[in-house]
């Protein structure tokens, strides 16, 4: 079954800054990558995903780019602020398949003021 | 849409005693999943179901788990007899494919086990 490996399990920036957490997955046939953010003490929530077609997503102040070749996918946040202190988890799923998405074990992002 | 729901919001129990969480899902969404959230193991697939039938059901710990979808608005995770290393958030979650997008969350389930 697919593997999904995330890193770092915490990390802090300051505010402004950017901040870059990265995923690697196994299964070669998965074509669709989410991120959900979990702020604390809530429900996670999709924040930004992207197919396998293209390499890179951008909505504002996050981004999203992946390398199918190498079978990773990185979270970027720029311009950081406190509101974006939360728990970040990425999930790798197969499209048009039976299977259910398989998660990341998150990352704790705190933003310093 | 007043997304998914689930009862109750926090739940405290002794040790051996039966727990059942609930979830009612957004309607029209043929998906339904519990995931179970703890600091050690992050967000753990217990069980999802498709069509209120269950298709996967290899994360469930082990026998004292059980999950039903008697219709489509309505699912129950049952543990008996409850432990304390079954405290932990449970989260329960639908969507129209198996992957979403997105899978709505709802706002979990706090279950403490003394």
């Amino acid at each position: 079954g697919e593997n999904v490996e995330q890193h770092p399990s915490t990390l802090s920036v300051q505010e402004g800054d950017s901040a870059v957490i990265k995923c690697t997955y196994s299964d070669s046939a998965s074509n669709y990558f989410p991120w959900y953010k979990q702020e604390l003490g809530k429900r996670p929530q999709l924040i930004i995903d992207i197919r396998s077609n293209v390499g890179e997503k951008k909505d504002q102040r996050i981004a999203v780019t992946l390398n199918k070749t190498a079978k990773h996918f990185s979270l970027h946040i720029t311009e950081t602020q406190p509101e974006d202190s939360a728990v970040y988890f990425c999930a790798a799923g197969a499209h048009g398949s039976a299977r259910q998405l398989t998660f990341g074990s998150g990352t704790q992002l705190t933003v310093l003021p | 849409d007043a997304g998914v729901i689930q009862s109750p919001r926090h739940e405290v129990t002794e040790m051996g005693q039966e727990v059942t969480l609930r979830c009612k899902p957004i309607s029209g969404h043929d998906y339904l999943f519990w995931y179970r959230q703890t600091m050690m193991r992050g967000l753990e697939l217990l069980i999802y179901f498709n069509n209120n039938v269950p298709i996967d059901d290899s994360g469930m710990p082990e026998d004292r788990f059980s999950a039903k979808m008697p219709n489509a608005s309505f699912s129950t995770l049952k543990i008996q007899p409850s432990e304390p290393r079954d405290s932990a958030v449970y989260f329960c979650a639908s969507s129209l494919t198996p992957q979403g997008p997105p899978l709505h969350f709802g706002n979990g389930t706090r279950l403490t086990v003394t």
